[in-house]
């Protein structure tokens, strides 16, 4: 059964820490693995890869891709307490989009 | 602006009563989605629609019906055969050769 792993569940961390969240999957005919930011009501994309090895980057935020070994991450540098979100990953295959349960982060100042 | 609309925002079910909440699009993207959230978990796909008149079951479809008569509206149907129906409700929309979803702000629905 195709399905999304994400790891940890919840974090807490203080301003300024770095961060690293984790996806992995099992889903055949991959497409692209996205990674969106939810704070209250719906997601907000964030990134999309579609191939193995290359870092997409947007401020304080990267992710990476790795195909081989079928996982991806996210870091997130200098948090700040408007980071404070759940983080969902999701795997793109055929017409579909499945979700991880995500993972919630709180950061403290 | 472009972008979807969900409506209403919070809905309250009674026992045995059907409901139906709204997506419309003004984005003229092909594919529409309707997707349920439970606390602690994440995204799950009830029915999704890549083109109008036609639309697939997804993974926990039981329960609840759809339709796509028009290119811009993607309805959902709550019946009284759900049993748990209390969630957060998104629908989302994506062209062919845009992978990235918009999604809708979201229904949250309650059982009275």
């Amino acid at each position: 059964e195709d399905k999304v792993v994400q790891s940890p569940l919840s974090l807490v961390v203080h301003e300024g820490d770095t961060v690293t969240l984790n996806c992995s999957y099992e889903v055949t005919n991959f497409r692209s693995l996205l990674w969106y930011k939810q704070e209250k009501k719906a997601p907000t994309f964030l990134f999309m890869l579609t191939s193995s090895g290359i870092e997409k980057k947007s401020g304080r935020l990267s992710s990476i891709l790795d195909k081989k070994e079928l996982f991806s991450i996210l870091n997130i540098t200098a948090t700040q307490t408007g980071d404070s979100a759940v983080y969902l990953c999701a795997m793109e295959y055929g017409n579909k989009l499945v979700f991880g349960a995500g993972t919630i982060l709180r950061v403290k100042s | 602006d472009g972008g979807i609309t969900q409506s209403p925002k919070y809905l309250f079910r009674k026992e045995g009563q059907n409901v139906t909440l709204s997506c419309e699009q003004n984005l003229n993207h092909d594919a529409m989605y309707w997707y349920r959230q439970d606390p602690g978990q994440g995204l799950r796909l009830i029915y999704y629609s890549q083109i109008v008149n036609d639309f697939q079951k997804g993974d926990i479809a039981e329960g609840y019906s759809v339709s796509r008569e028009k290119k811009e509206s993607f309805p959902l149907t709550v019946t009284s055969a759900q049993k748990n129906p209390t969630a957060f409700y998104l629908c989302a929309s994506h062209t062919d050769s845009n992978e990235k979803l918009f999604f809708g702000s979201g229904t949250q629905l309650s059982v009275l």
